[in-house]
């Protein structure tokens, strides 16, 4: 079945940009229908929704975030990647890349969760 | 965008039930049947348990229940079991292709 890992450093200076990458295996980015997604829980918080990505480009952004983010996807290399500039320390949190059946939250295969921290 | 309303925290007995509310707005939980529930327990990721306002993926227990009325859908749990411990996080559409998560619930099995 389809498995998702995030990868990407867990340490950010404030004021620099957050990136992380997530690579899709048993199954193709590039089998259409399904929205990349990333998520995010600040420390002992609830989820909040980051933003979506379908294999061709098209990307939704949740508008608090919007102007920070930039998501893209590389289907030769399987994966889908979150950049989040200009990070302070509200943005530490476990962010969380998964897959989306609909692009309306119908969301059944999850990442593991990466936990990154913006401190100096 | 405004996260859903949802109690912080729900309890219940082995056997009993228990149920939690998620109260969002005309323009996300009333206006689509887009709402799901997850289940996370501590330093695991989300797991989904309900989808589209009722239905169940397969695999999950029948015990785990959803409904909706107004603004406001509801995650009825039956037959408490030990191992449903767990916070439980409800979403949902706000339409122009965004969700919303609500502030999520802390379900204890006394």
């Amino acid at each position: 079945q389809v498995q998702l890992q995030e990868s990407g450093p867990g340490l950010v200076k404030p004021s620099q940009t957050l990136s992380l990458t997530c690579t899709v295996s048993g199954g193709s980015i590039n089998n259409g229908g399904y929205y990349w997604t990333w998520i995010r829980q600040h420390p002992g918080k609830g989820l909040e929704w980051i933003g979506n990505i379908f294999y061709t480009g098209s990307t939704y952004y949740n508008p608090s975030l919007k102007g920070r983010i930039t998501m893209s996807v590389d289907t030769s290399k399987n994966q889908f990647s979150l950049k989040l500039n200009s990070v302070t320390a509200a943005d530490t949190a476990v962010y969380y890349c998964a897959r989306d059946n609909t692009i309306r939250g119908l969301i059944m295969v999850w990442g593991q969760g990466t936990l990154v921290t913006a401190s100096s | 965008q405004s996260a859903l309303t949802q109690p912080p925290s729900a309890s219940g007995s082995p056997g009993q039930s228990v149920t939690i509310s998620c109260t969002g707005t005309s323009s996300d939980v009333g206006g689509y049947n887009d709402v799901s529930w997850y289940q996370q327990h501590p330093g695991k990721a989300p797991k989904l348990m309900i989808y589209e306002v009722t239905r169940r993926p397969s695999g999950v227990p029948d015990r785990f229940s959803g409904s909706k009325s107004g603004n406001t859908a509801s995650l009825t749990v039956s037959g408490l079991q030990a191992e449903d411990e767990a916070d439980y996080y409800c979403s949902s559409y706000e339409g122009s292709n965004t969700v919303v998560f609500g502030g999520g619930t802390k379900v204890t099995v006394l």
